[in-house]
């Protein structure tokens, strides 16, 4: 699985968008960008996943560069229970297949300040 | 909720014991994976089954073994347990859907080894 970079902490304003970056330089033409969220010692949460074209759900947005290099995703109006620690992952969505499972880095931890 | 069950949500035994964890997938679910966080280590990958067959294993001591049922459900024996054993077990099941394989958490079993 190609490596992501995230940086280690971000703060954002209650209210405000929620804009975490990650870069994943390295990644290949078949290769998903995932992101996860863990909530202080929850299980990790499914937040959005996509290849190359912007994606968008309830939770989040996705921007997913040109490229491919680099993605953001964005909460729009965070809010206190957004606080969380945010994985970028990049894996190959073959299901059943080895290569499925996720690696999780570190990740962003978000605080979201009243 | 995810739909991912683990039992037992807390564990608490000695050093030389062996426990099981067990963890019962989304209905459907084929995949099971299990994490291992601690807190110097992050979410580390374990191993990876599909429909009863091993598929990918990560940092899996020699210890640790799992297997998957029948009906799916998993479980993850640990053997012989060390005090650096102590940490969040988590198990996450995924399936084929119509946008992909995202992988669901459960809310994990916390092992203390005393």
């Amino acid at each position: 699985d190609a490596k992501t970079t995230q940086p280690p902490s971000m703060d954002c304003a209650e209210g405000r968008a929620a804009n975490l970056p990650c870069n994943h330089s390295t990644i290949s033409g078949n290769e998903y960008v995932y992101w996860y969220r863990q909530i202080h010692s929850q299980g990790p949460q499914y937040i959005i996943h996509g290849l190359k074209n912007n994606e968008t759900n309830e939770m989040a947005s996705l921007i997913i560069t040109e490229d491919r290099k680099s993605s953001t995703l964005i909460l729009p109006h965070a809010t206190l229970r957004d606080t969380a620690v945010y994985y970028c992952i990049v894996r190959i969505d073959n299901y059943g297949g080895s290569q499925g499972n996720l690696i999780f880095g570190k990740g962003t931890k978000l605080s979201v300040k009243p | 909720d995810s739909g991912v069950t683990q039992t037992p949500k807390h564990l608490i035994t000695a050093t030389g014991q062996r426990v099981t964890l067990r963890c019962s997938p989304r209905s459907g679910d084929l995949s099971v994976y299990w994490y291992q966080q601690s807190l110097d280590q992050g979410l580390q990958f374990l191993i990876q089954y599909y429909n009863g067959e091993e598929r990918a294993k990560g940092n899996i001591l020699e210890r640790f073994s799992a297997q998957q049922f029948p009906d799916l459900h998993s479980e993850l024996n640990l053997s012989s347990l060390e005090l650096g054993d102590s940490a969040l077990y988590f198990c996450a099941s995924s399936g084929r859907g119509v946008s992909g394989t995202e992988a669901f958490f459960g809310q994990g079993t916390r092992l203390t080894v005393v």
